[in-house]
């Protein structure tokens, strides 16, 4: 069974630091992995989403890597600031599924002023 | 209309009432997904609707939970004798057909069972 483990849970950071938040699943038989956005009281919000082919994807200051065979993706925000507090899921599309998604519990990001 | 929207946004029930929440997707969106998520927890999936058809309810969890689409637009998802363990943020999302792209979800409808 396709398991999505996200850590941390929180992290807080003062403006202008780069980070990672790290995504890791247990059965490399995937399809693709995407990381979402969810903030509080709305809907989520796809940023980023990496076939299995593929190594990297970046849009503006976020940079996604999918490292398949060791079952790990990273999310990676440069100059990170205020509006970009929010909780970030990873999903997963095993192999076989059409539609269906794995999720992670997602990182609590917090950015400090 | 412009996104998803889902009604109510929150919901308040005792134990043991009938609850529907209402999801009105993206127009010209064939494919409605509802998903559950709890506290602290990533979505899990319920069911798939493709036009009007329940393609997949597996992710249901038991025979309290329905959902239907009728005319292939709006679904209503339907929990019948609610559980405190139902409580949770109920989501929905849309895309012009199966695939990854296009996926937009609504704001959920938060329901908490007393």
């Amino acid at each position: 069974k396709q398991e999505v483990t996200q850590i941390p849970a929180a992290l807080s950071v003062p403006e202008g630091e780069n980070l990672v938040l790290n995504c890791s699943f247990t059965d490399s038989a995937i399809y693709n992995l995407q990381w979402f956005r969810q903030d509080p009281g709305k809907g989520l919000t796809s940023l980023l989403l990496i076939q299995s082919s593929q190594r990297e994807q970046t849009s503006g200051r976020l940079n996604a890597s999918l490292d398949k065979s060791s079952g790990r993706s990273t999310l990676y925000i440069a100059a990170s600031q205020p509006g970009d507090s929010a909780t970030y899921l990873c999903a997963v599309r095993p192999e076989g599924s059409r539609y269906q998604l794995i999720w992670g519990a997602g990182t609590k990001l917090i950015i400090k002023p | 209309g412009a996104g998803v929207s889902q009604t109510p946004s929150n919901k308040v029930t005792e134990k043991g009432k009938y609850v529907e929440l209402r999801c009105d997707p993206i127009s010209g969106h064939t494919a409605l997904y509802w998903y559950r998520q709890s506290l602290g927890q990533g979505p899990e999936f319920l069911i798939y609707f493709q036009g009007t058809g329940a393609a997949d309810d597996s992710g249901l969890p038991n025979d309290r939970f329905f959902a239907v689409r009728p005319e292939g637009s709006v679904s209503t998802l339907k929990i019948q004798r609610t559980e405190r363990g139902d409580s949770a943020v109920y989501l929905c999302a849309s895309s012009p057909g199966l695939g990854d792209y296009g996926y937009t979800f609504g704001s959920g409808t938060r329901l908490t069972v007393v």
